[in-house]
């Protein structure tokens, strides 16, 4: 089945390293999404991303980057992981002829 | 997000009793009103939508109702049976391709 996935599952860091989370997608979309969650605030979009080097920000897009050099791999980086980014991330894809989401597995992500 | 506003944050119910869940939002220009369920350690799914052409849509035991003159929307579930239990999220989408969620709605429902 055409899916979304996310590496790592896990993920437990250190303030100031670098890390990267990874999304892939066999679904064939063309958008795909970043997105934080947090107990409470609901999903945040991060960034977005409408083709293979299109990248926009989204509503909470300092201290994070993207990547999307092919159409099938959305990357989100942290250059220097602070603590406040503990939190679930979640990645996203859309069609271009549909409206729904589908979602990655998520992210868990801890920064000590 | 700011841009849409989700209540209530918390929701208990007796099994077989209608669960109701409500989000406004700002942008008059918004087209389409998706509701996501999350079960616990589960990511999100989509279980209804809306477009602003219709006032309500019906599957089964979930409806979602429109008011795009107030700018709210709603969710209702009846006959609500302990597997319903999960974190609701609405969204609404800003400028065709990004959307905004809702901060959810835990809901309890006890057998």
């Amino acid at each position: 089945d055409a899916d979304v996935t996310q590496t790592p599952r896990n993920r437990i860091t250190k303030t100031g390293k670098r890390i990267m989370l990874e999304c892939s997608q066999t679904k064939g979309h063309d958008r795909m999404y970043w997105y934080r969650q947090d107990p409470g605030l609901g999903l945040q979009l991060i960034y977005y991303s409408f083709d293979v080097k299109d990248i926009n920000k989204g509503e909470i897009s300092d201290g994070y980057s993207v990547s999307r050099q092919a159409q099938a791999k959305f990357s989100l980086s942290l250059e220097s992981a602070i603590p406040n980014q503990t939190a679930l991330y979640f990645c996203a894809t859309r069609g271009t002829a549909g409206n729904e989401q589908f979602f990655g597995p998520g992210t868990r992500l801890t920064v000590l | 997000g700011e841009n849409v506003e989700q209540h209530p944050s918390t929701l208990s119910v007796q099994e077989g009793d209608s669960a109701v869940i409500k989000c406004t939002y700002s942008d008059s220009a918004s087209n389409y009103f998706p509701w996501y369920k999350q079960e616990l350690g589960k990511r999100p799914q989509l279980i209804i939508d809306i477009r602003s052409n219709v006032g309500e849509k019906k599957d089964q035991r979930i409806a979602v109702t429109l008011n795009k003159t107030a700018k709210h929307f709603s969710l209702h579930i009846t006959e609500t049976q302990p597997e319903d239990s999960a974190v609701y999220f609405c969204a609404a989408p800003l400028t065709g391709n990004q959307f905004y969620f809702g901060t959810g709605t835990s809901l309890t429902v006890i057998p």
